[in-house]
């Protein structure tokens, strides 16, 4: 139980596109998920939280307008890197708290972002 | 000075010896400390789960937190070559609906 999967696993794009990635609760519902971003031989740094329904609360020096994310469900949030640019290649990672109660986050795959 | 620092290795060992790992974090309002097993591109996956200070042992895997010094550790028993990966360590200030602050990571090779 309690799996987190993420689509895609790994995108190459062209420099000024946008790429959405979706981070979806399999077998549980979330009522947060959080956005990680990991650079090479680096560590997670949260992006963003975001509660099913509301606004997600970003973290500093995150740029809202830059990295969209919609928590539409309470199975799935969306990250879209709008204009993205090859500073934007990275490793972006997601969790997911289940609704039903507990501390433990689980963990998505993550998802390999380059960006040419 | 960062919330968490970790030493990044990395940290070769031959297999069947007593690994330790350590974290230092700066806040003594965190409470949870967490230690997660990361494989090459692939998100991270819990391995042990300690609150306040104390030791917690699951297997080959020992975690010892010593509030005041701030500092946990985690201890590995008889290394295995599966084991080779990188180990974050991970505090929280609470429970439940609170972000996680991350280590940097070490990276693990136990060698055959």
């Amino acid at each position: 139980g309690a799996v987190v999967s993420q689509h895609p696993s790994w995108v190459i794009c062209k420099s000024g596109t946008s790429v959405k990635i979706e981070c979806r609760s399999l077998d549980f519902q979330a009522t947060t998920m959080f956005w990680y971003r990991q650079f090479p031989k680096q560590s997670l740094m949260l992006m963003a939280t975001s509660n099913e329904g509301s606004k997600a609360t970003y973290e500093q020096g995150v740029e809202k307008d830059k990295f969209l994310i919609n928590h539409a469900s309470l199975t799935l949030s969306t990250l879209t890197v709008t204009s993205a640019h090859p500073e934007d290649s990275s490793f972006y990672i997601c969790s997911a708290l289940p609704l039903a109660g507990g501390w433990e986050q689980y963990f998505g795959p993550g998802t390999r972002l380059t960006v040419t | 000075q960062k919330e968490v620092e970790q030493d990044p290795g990395p940290l070769s060992v031959p297999e069947g010896a007593i690994v330790s790992l350590n974290c230092t974090y700066s806040n003594s309002a965190f409470q949870y400390f967490m230690w997660y097993r990361q494989y090459s591109r692939k998100g991270p996956e819990l391995l042990m789960y300690t609150y306040s200070s104390g030791n917690k042992e699951d297997g080959r895997f020992t975690a010892q937190v010593d509030k005041s010094s701030k500092y946990i550790s985690l201890f590995i028993r008889d290394s295995q070559p599966s084991d080779s990966a990188t180990y974050l360590c991970a505090i929280s200030r609470n429970s439940g609906n609170t972000p996680l602050v991350f280590g940097k990571g070490t990276r693990l090779s136990v060698i055959a």
